[in-house]
């Protein structure tokens, strides 16, 4: 498997608490994105990175932001959580844009 | 925009019998297309991907694709299914025109019955 960490693997939380999870890889790869997966809607973008700084929005990125400051972390902030935000977010990178991406064993939020 | 859709919610099979799984795509440019699998309780592992040349793609665990520009279709095949191939399908594409955003299906759920 590629190396590819997620932080925490489960969260419980609470309505209106700050959330981050966090991505973490060994394979310097360039892209980095963050999913949700729910059920009937399949993998949804929320955010993702070209490179150290760089990001840019999905298709569900109301109520996340993200940050990468080294080319290993790639951080997704829920900043006031909801229920609707209860999902498994799963973490993937890339090589190169056209390339197949890695994912990361998934967190599992759930947001009381 | 680019867009995927996998028209079937659940394919079933018996085992020994060729499945496929279907994906349509719209796409700008040029499409890149891929096939993912998640086994219960897992993550999402590749499959096969198409980026350009041979219109049949040939994959991990005995899967293929084809690739129709004129039907804009990405439908995943193999000629004898397993019971251990029962899992979660998922199409997704990137369109070449630009951007980096890859969009996934909402996945089909294959279940091979021995």
């Amino acid at each position: 498997d590629a190396g590819i960490t997620q932080s925490p693997r489960h969260k419980v939380t609470e309505t209106g608490t700050p959330v981050t999870l966090r991505c973490h890889q060994t394979e310097n790869h360039r892209y980095m994105y963050w999913y949700r997966q729910d059920p009937g809607h399949g993998l949804r973008l929320i955010h993702y990175s070209y490179g150290v700084k760089d990001t840019d929005k999905g298709e569900v990125s109301d109520g996340y932001s993200v940050s990468r400051s080294k080319t290993e972390d790639f951080l997704l902030t829920l900043e006031s959580a909801t229920s609707s935000q209860t999902s498994v977010y799963f973490c993937a990178i890339s090589l190169a844009g056209d390339n197949e991406q890695f994912f990361g064993p998934g967190t599992r939020l759930t947001v009381l | 925009a680019q867009s995927v859709a996998q028209p079937e919610d659940q394919v079933n099979v018996a085992e020994g019998n060729p499945l496929t799984v279907k994906c349509t795509y719209s796409v700008s440019g040029n499409p890149y297309l891929f096939w993912y699998v998640q086994y219960p309780n897992r993550g999402l592992q590749f499959l096969l991907k198409y980026i350009t040349g041979d219109n049949l793609v040939k994959g991990s665990y005995g899967f293929e694709a084809e690739f129709n520009k004129s039907q804009t279709s990405f439908h995943l095949k193999k000629p004898s299914a397993l019971v251990s191939d029962s899992a979660l399908y998922f199409c997704a594409v990137r369109d070449g025109a630009g951007g980096f955003k890859t969009i996934f299906g909402a996945g089909t759920r294959l279940f091979v019955k021995a």
